[in-house]
């Protein structure tokens, strides 16, 4: 069965510093893993996703992850984070060969400035 | 529409009642998906339907819950005998094919009194 963690409930970062929100996953298989951001009052916003390849992926809004087969992680990252990246973040992981996508329980985002 | 659509975007409902829940896909999209978020929670996986058939529905609670796809596009989900503790928002989203990413419609706030 797959799984996700997310350890911290809640991250806090000053603006313009670099922000990582972590996440491990539990996977039969390869793992096509992805980040999504959910605002307030407002629908799963996709941000990037890793299939294959290169283990540092780039995505939306200046937001970047690293895949880390050894340590099964996926951790989201910016190099500068600005107030409006806080929100719900949701890091989400399906096998390769299955087709439930399954999510953690999320990170709250908060930078403050 | 551009996104997934869902509607209605709100319903409150007596316990006891029954409702539908529509889903209407991103023109193209094969696979479709249901989740539901409670509170402080991610999305939990309810069903997935690769064109009209529900290829795994392993995440229905139990059989109250009742989902289709019959033309390959619009779904519904379908809750008999609605409790309080369905109360959560319903989310649905289409991808292009299965092992690419998802995206999500604002989902439908159910509310059970």
């Amino acid at each position: 069965a797959q799984s996700v963690a997310q350890p911290e409930d809640q991250v806090n970062v000053a603006e313009g510093n670099p922000l990582t929100v972590k996440c491990t996953y539990s996977v039969s298989g390869n793992p096509y893993l992805f980040w999504y951001v959910q605002y307030p009052n407002r629908g799963l916003q996709f941000l990037l996703k890793y299939i294959t390849g290169d283990n540092l992926v780039k995505g939306s809004y200046g937001f970047e992850a690293e895949f880390n087969k050894s340590q099964t992680s996926f951790h989201l990252k910016k190099p500068s984070a600005l107030v409006s990246d806080s929100a719900l973040y949701f890091c989400a992981v399906r096998a390769a060969d299955g087709n439930k996508l399954v999510f953690g329980a999320g990170t709250i985002l908060r930078v403050k400035s | 529409g551009a996104g997934v659509s869902q509607t209605p975007s709100n319903k409150v409902t007596e316990k006891g009642k029954y409702v539908e829940l529509r889903c209407d896909p991103i023109s193209g999209h094969t696979a479709l998906y249901w989740y539901r978020q409670s509170l402080g929670q991610g999305p939990e996986f309810l069903i997935y339907f690769q064109g009209t058939g529900a290829a795994d529905d392993s995440g229905l609670p139990n059989d109250r819950f009742f989902a289709v796809r019959p033309e390959g596009s619009v779904s519904t989900l379908k809750i008999q005998r609605t409790e309080r503790g369905d109360s959560a928002v319903y989310l649905c989203a289409s991808s292009q094919q299965p092992n690419t990413e998802a995206f999500f419609g604002q989902g439908t706030r159910l509310t059970v009194v």
